[in-house]
């Protein structure tokens, strides 16, 4: 079974700094990879997914995750923090099976921004 | 385009009381999902619904039944509440296109069972 590892579950930075969040999956077959926002008192919104094409992945505002097999990592990264920027942040994990795509879902990160 | 919707957003009920939360989706979506969000351990799937008429057990079904409605419909309901089953609850949808499915979640039914 899949499961994923998020390392951290609160960081902080300064406005302006590199973002840096953690993740780390299992996987039995190369994976699926997603990063989700939840911004405060809303649902999840996706930033970006791996899809076993290009291991640097893009997302919006700015934020792209770097694939590397080796490591079994998928982080998520941003050069500038902006303030709002501060949400939680959950890296999941796809599996398929005969009924569809599940997610597993790591235990979050909440990224505060410092003015 | 409302994409998911979810009523009610908040609600208190009392150990052994009942309740059903509603989901729907505008998207035509074939999958929907219940998920629970406790701090700490991410979200974790309830039950899910594969196509319209189709549902399954996700990680954590004990205390809660589902029913798929018509394709844009997706009830979660507590039979008898517990304090255990106090949490956020979401609901989801995806589109099994490219087979790769992007989930398409609702704003939450935040729940306190006292």
């Amino acid at each position: 079974a899949q499961s994923v590892t998020q390392l951290g579950s609160h960081v902080s930075v300064s406005e302006g700094a590199l973002v840096l969040l953690r993740c780390n999956y299992s996987s039995s077959v190369p994976p699926y990879l997603f990063w989700y926002v939840q911004y405060p008192n809303q649902g999840l919104q996706l930033l970006l997914k791996y899809t076993s094409a290009a291991t640097l992945v893009k997302g919006i505002n700015g934020f792209e995750a770097e694939f590397k097999k080796s490591e079994t990592s998928f982080h998520l990264t941003k050069p500038s923090a902006h303030m709002s920027d501060a949400a939680e942040y959950f890296c999941a994990v796809s599996s398929w099976n005969n009924a569809g795509n599940m997610l597993t879902f790591g235990g979050g990160t909440r990224l505060m921004v410092k003015p | 385009n409302a994409g998911v919707t979810q009523t009610p957003k908040f609600q208190v009920l009392k150990t052994g009381q009942s309740m059903t939360l509603q989901c729907a989706q505008d998207m035509n979506h074939n999958s929907m999902y219940w998920y629970r969000q406790d701090p700490g351990m991410g979200l974790r799937l309830i039950y899910y619904s594969a196509s319209e008429g189709t549902t399954d057990k996700g990680e954590v079904p004990n205390g809660y039944n589902v029913s798929r409605l018509n394709k844009r419909e997706f009830s979660l309901r507590l039979e008898s509440a517990a304090p255990s089953q106090t949490s956020v609850y979401f609901c989801a949808s995806s589109d099994r296109a490219g087979g790769l499915d992007t989930q398409y979640f609702g704003p939450g039914t935040r729940l306190t069972v006292l």
